[in-house]
């Protein structure tokens, strides 16, 4: 596609439950990233994608949060069990190789709202 | 610990005097140092980035931001402001200098031109 895409762009969920967030990186990006913004707050880091590499999960906060990406394109960001806390915009990113010599180009974001 | 600071919630500005928006970050080893803007209702996008070389770094949009190391300082500048400037900046540190992609971002700086 055009840009990065991210679905659903709102989800509403109870307490308790589990969530999945999608994200469709720009084709060819071999990097991925999973960011969180929450109100009054910058970006915190989750989670980093390159290529074939581990990833690196130093951002998860909790063992609730986990990430994969099938077949190094998609990735879906899930949220086991979620609690208000979780309430944020979570935002997805993809680069050539990662930020620091390429732009990161990021999606609108999945506005997740836990009650 | 690592940290980035963007002193000011937000900065007034009228259409045509020149505009600062100000970042600083803790001291470690050689950071990279990124802009990011997010217009209302659009994705982050990319501003401009500091690796190396001259301190004075230009990038999209009239942009411009000067890598000040005695005053561990990444500040973002324009000579004169546009109404269509007005949206949220935000500075982002990369702290391993090449060792690792995670960006730490501030938690913002909402810029507002008034006509």
């Amino acid at each position: 596609g055009a840009g990065v895409s991210q679905s659903p762009s709102n989800k509403v969920t109870e307490k308790g439950k589990d969530v999945e967030l999608r994200c469709d990186p720009i084709s060819g990006h071999t990097a991925l990233y999973w960011y969180r913004q929450s109100l009054g707050q910058g970006l915190e880091f989750l989670i980093y994608f390159q290529g074939n590499s581990a990833p690196d999960k130093s951002g998860l906060p909790s063992d609730r949060f986990s990430a994969e990406r099938t077949g190094g394109s998609v990735s879906t960001l899930t949220i086991q069990r979620t609690q208000q806390e979780d309430s944020a915009v979570y935002l997805c990113a993809s680069s050539l190789g990662g930020h620091l010599n390429t732009e990161a180009f990021f999606g609108q974001g999945t506005r997740l709202t836990v009650v | 610990a690592q940290s980035v600071a963007q002193p000011e919630d937000q900065v007034n500005v009228a259409e045509g005097n020149p505009l600062t928006v100000k970042c600083t970050y803790s001291v470690s080893g050689n950071p990279y140092l990124f802009w990011y803007v997010q217009y209302p209702n659009r994705g982050l996008q990319f501003l401009l980035k500091y690796i190396t070389g001259d301190n004075l770094v230009k990038g999209s949009y009239g942009f411009e931001a000067e890598f000040n190391k005695s005053q561990t300082s990444f500040h973002l500048k324009k000579p004169s402001a546009l109404v269509s400037d007005s949206a949220l900046y935000f500075c982002a540190v990369n702290f391993g200098g090449g060792a690792t992609n995670k960006l730490i971002f501030g938690t913002g700086t909402l810029l507002a031109v008034q006509p």
